[in-house]
């Protein structure tokens, strides 16, 4: 089956730092990523994504970073903002076109 | 451009009863996905639709959900009986490339 973790449950950090959130993946076929940020009380938003022939791609304030090597992706924020606090899912979609979603990792933005 | 509806936002039962949600995708999105999310977990498929065919339901239980979506557009999730280990957030996802998702609120379910 598989399997998509996220290294660490939560995080908190300084408003003004960057923050950087891991997520591990098990089926090396996969072949698409996606970050996506869930407020309280809403859906799943998308962050970013990333095809498994790149290693790296930049939006605005965040980076995406994939080594297939490891089976390791991370999502990156610049200068993390107070509305920036959620909890951020990975999800690798294998090629079966299924899609699966990590535990999810809570991130909070200290003033 | 209007993002994916959902109703009702919330909703509190009792086992063995009977419910239903119902998801109106974005405006030309083929694919529709239902996914239950349960406190502190990531959401987990259950069915996706292709246009009113269904692409996947390997995760649905199928003793006791079913869904539809039989004119390609609106979808409908429902649950007979329902047990308490139900009790999670199903949201709804469209997309119009099979990749990139665009989810709904959510229905907050409640089975006492």
């Amino acid at each position: 089956g598989e399997s998509v973790g996220l290294h660490l449950p939560t995080l908190s950090v300084q408003e003004g730092d960057n923050s950087i959130i891991n997520c591990a993946y098990s089926n090396s076929a996969s072949d698409y990523f996606i970050w996506y940020k869930q407020e309280s009380g809403k859906g799943p938003q998308f962050i970013i994504d990333i095809r498994s022939n790149m290693d790296k791609r930049q939006g605005q304030r965040v980076t995406v970073l994939l080594n297939k090597t490891v089976k390791h992706l991370s999502l990156q924020i610049a200068a993390t903002q107070p509305g920036d606090s959620a909890v951020y899912f990975c999800a690798e979609k294998n090629t079966g076109n299924q899609f699966y979603f990590g535990t999810g990792t809570s991130l909070t933005v200290i003033p | 451009e209007a993002g994916v509806a959902q109703s009702p936002r919330y909703k509190i039962i009792e086992k063995r009863q009977s419910v239903a949600f119902w998801c109106n995708p974005i405006s030309g999105h083929a694919t529709l996905y239902w996914y239950q999310q349960i406190l502190g977990q990531g959401p987990k498929l259950l069915i996706q639709f292709q246009n009113n065919g269904v692409v996947d339901d390997s995760q649905l239980p199928k003793d006791r959900f079913s869904a539809e979506r039989l004119k390609g557009v609106d979808s409908t999730l429902k649950i007979q009986p329902a047990k308490l280990e139900d009790s999670a957030v199903y949201l709804c996802a469209s997309s119009s490339n099979a990749d990139t998702q665009y989810f709904g609120p959510g229905t907050r379910l409640t089975v006492l």
